[in-house]
């Protein structure tokens, strides 16, 4: 069955613009959360949703924003781009119970110029 | 906070040779751990879990982990590397709850000398 999708797989942003990044999950899995990978910070969580709900969010500012559509896909927003937003921003789905594995995408590596 | 430490940043080894990654989280409580390769420019990979049972588990291309509940680590083992094992390795925890959090350890970058 197919993989994690992710689109677009590059962007370039001049700051303070903003931009949407979509994924589409393992058909039957309902939980997609989303990280941002960075060489200094690493791998560090931004949100999860599962059934269209936003059941937990890591340390980000508000200009991170995500939703979750019927069908799982998911979309992530972050407004007023920084430099230091550029990172490769992985998405990940599961079944979504703890003791369930994730699933990742190839990711979308943001540069911020 | 749950956090998870992996010790060896870098490593370099020569094919044939053992592989021992160090991974210690912090949560006294049921975790869940995994192990995820990052071969270059690839994304990421399971290459083993671990939920309960046998805390021996194995998973892909002979890797194998031990969890040591008393020790709070969970150490990826290879017997015999090979060229094509270079890649990053991280650990990870997932947080108990009500939803699905994985907590990273910040990697370890394997380098193997043909």
């Amino acid at each position: 069955k197919a993989g994690v999708t992710q689109t677009p797989r590059y962007l370039i942003k001049t700051r303070g613009q903003q931009v949407t990044l979509s994924c589409s999950p393992i058909s039957g899995h309902r939980s997609v959360s989303w990280y941002q990978q960075t060489p200094g910070q690493g791998l560090q969580f931004l949100f999860e949703y599962f059934s269209e709900t936003q059941r937990n969010k890591g340390n980000f500012p508000g200009r991170f924003s995500g939703r979750q559509f019927s069908n799982s896909r998911s979309e992530m927003n972050v407004s007023t781009l920084e430099l230091g937003d550029s990172a490769l921003y992985l998405c990940a789905s599961s079944y979504g119970a703890s003791n369930t594995e994730a699933f990742f995408g190839q990711g979308t590596r943001l540069t911020v110029v | 906070a749950q956090s998870v430490s992996q010790h060896n940043h870098h490593v370099i080894l020569s094919e044939a040779a053992s592989l021992e990654l160090g991974c210690n989280y912090s949560y006294g409580g049921t975790v869940n751990l995994f192990w995820y390769v990052q071969y270059p420019g690839q994304h990421l990979q399971l290459l083993l879990k671990y939920f309960s049972g046998d805390p021996l588990v194995k998973g892909i291309k002979g890797f194998e982990a031990e969890f040591i509940k008393s020790k709070f680590s969970f150490n990826l083992r290879k017997p015999s590397v090979q060229w094509s094992d270079t890649a990053e390795y991280f650990c990870a925890v997932n947080e108990p709850g009500s939803s699905y959090k994985l907590i990273f350890g910040s990697g370890t970058r394997l380098l193997v000398r043909p």
